[in-house]
């Protein structure tokens, strides 16, 4: 099993729609998690780390699931710019990274 | 304040050279950590660099090492290019080790033919 997966996509939304993509790690010992967004021949960026209660920053919603090990990202009223391949990445303690082949996202208009 | 930056943009090589990319971390930065970004993949982490010495190394092999110089500056250098080595080389830079608070630059497309 991969440490870190991620439905691929790619997620065709039309304009407006809400989103959520989920990120699995198989490592119990994950302590920090976050999403990062990447545009296409891009540097990825980060977007917003996850703590355990949750935590919102305009329209993104983050969410963490110690128990089934998933983290989730919800984008609502999708907008033509959101369209991006989303990152997640996971680390434990002071160990680098890891991160999943990411999930494309388009937005349709 | 300046970004992390790295050079070149886009390099073509053919198999069996060697090849170095360079990376400047950003302003306050100490630390510098590199990944390997293949098509369709996920950033893999290959080094980090702090206090001009390799600190941390992921699952590559000893063709790829590295440096880092006395101004946080580094250089990632390949030898015996495969073309499997072809991908987005990634620098990125944080403060002490802190692989939270990364800041990634934009990147060298390495193709080898």
């Amino acid at each position: 099993r991969k440490e870190v997966e991620q439905d691929p996509g790619p997620f065709n939304v039309p304009e407006g729609a809400t989103v959520a993509f989920n990120c699995t790690y198989s490592n119990s010992a994950s302590q920090s998690f976050f999403w990062y967004r990447q545009d296409c021949r891009k540097e990825p960026k980060l977007l917003m780390s996850v703590y355990s209660s949750g935590n919102e920053d305009g329209r993104f919603t983050a969410q963490l699931n110690r128990a089934s090990q998933y983290i989730s990202l919800l984008i609502r009223d999708s907008k033509l710019s959101d369209s991006a391949t989303y990152l997640c990445a996971v680390n434990s303690g002071n160990t680098p990274l890891v991160f999943g082949k990411g999930t494309r996202l388009s937005v349709i208009a | 304040d300046a970004g992390v930056t790295q050079s070149p943009t886009h390099l073509i090589k053919t198999r069996g050279q060697q090849v170095t990319l360079r990376c400047s971390p950003k302003s306050g930065h100490d630390t510098v950590s590199w990944y390997q970004q293949a098509l369709g993949q996920g950033p893999q982490f290959i080094f980090q660099y702090y206090e001009e010495e390799e600190r941390q190394r992921g699952n590559f092999p000893d063709r790829f090492s590295g440096h880092q110089f006395p101004n946080y500056s580094s250089e990632l250098n390949v030898n015996a290019l495969l073309l499997g080595d072809s991908a987005l080389y990634l620098c990125a830079s944080s403060t002490t080790m802190d692989y939270n608070e990364q800041f990634f630059g934009p990147g060298t497309r390495l193709t080898v033919l």
